[in-house]
């Protein structure tokens, strides 16, 4: 069975600063990967994914992440962070040719600071 | 022009009862799915439906049966509700089943009482 784990159920960094939330993905096999954005009281939004093509994914809003298989990692980073960025982030796993099946991980709440 | 949509947005219910949950998407997709958010946010996958058909059924209460009357509408009813369905229903569509985005409703909130 496949799985994600985030480390860090909140993260705080301060306007301006790099942001780094972390994600690491259990599976014999390199699965593909999402970033979902959570605002609050919203439905999920979809960041980025990885899906075997380049191992460097940038997406929406400036965040990128990078698939690192030798360290079976998905990080997600955006160089500054600004306060419309405060939200819940989930990093999710879906099985090849297993159908869009999304298992989340636990959730990351980043606070953005003045 | 909201692409998938749920209703209610909030339920309050007591228990035993039972009620439904709607989900249309306007996005002309052929798949879409149910989630639980419980109360630390913890999402799970219920269901999936692809062109009407049930391709997921996770480990969910036979009590839940997700009802697809066309590929536009996903809907959910839950009988006998318990205090633990307390939860965020999200319904979400994609196209195709692999690795495209799935793109969620707003959530339906139910506070099983």
């Amino acid at each position: 069975a496949q799985s994600v784990t985030q480390l860090g159920s909140h993260v705080s960094v301060s306007e301006g600063a790099l942001v780094l939330l972390r994600c690491n993905y259990s599976s014999s096999v390199p699965p593909y990967l999402f970033w979902y954005v959570q605002y609050p009281n919203q439905g999920l939004q979809l960041l980025l994914k990885y899906t075997s093509a380049a191992t460097l994914v940038k997406g929406i809003n400036g965040f990128e992440a990078e698939f690192k298989k030798s360290e079976t990692s998905f990080h997600l980073t955006k160089p500054s962070a600004h306060m419309s960025d405060a939200a819940e982030y989930f990093c999710a796993v879906s099985p090849t040719g297993g159908g869009n099946k999304l298992t989340f991980g636990t959730g990351t709440q980043l606070k953005v600071e003045l | 022009d909201t692409a998938v949509s749920q209703t209610p947005k909030y339920l309050v219910t007591q228990m035993g009862n039972d009620k439904s949950i709607k989900c249309e998407q306007n996005l002309g997709h052929d798949t879409m799915y149910w989630y639980k958010q419980d109360s630390k946010k913890f999402l799970k996958i219920m269901f999936s439906y692809n062109n009407k058909e049930l391709i997921i059924n996770e480990t969910v209460p036979n009590r839940f049966s997700p009802k697809s009357p066309d590929k536009a509408h996903l809907n959910l009813h839950i009988n006998s509700l318990e205090l633990g369905d307390s939860a965020v229903y999200f319904c979400a569509s994609s196209q195709g089943m692999e690795t495209e985005t799935q793109y969620f409703g707003p959530g339906t909130r139910l506070l099983v009482l």
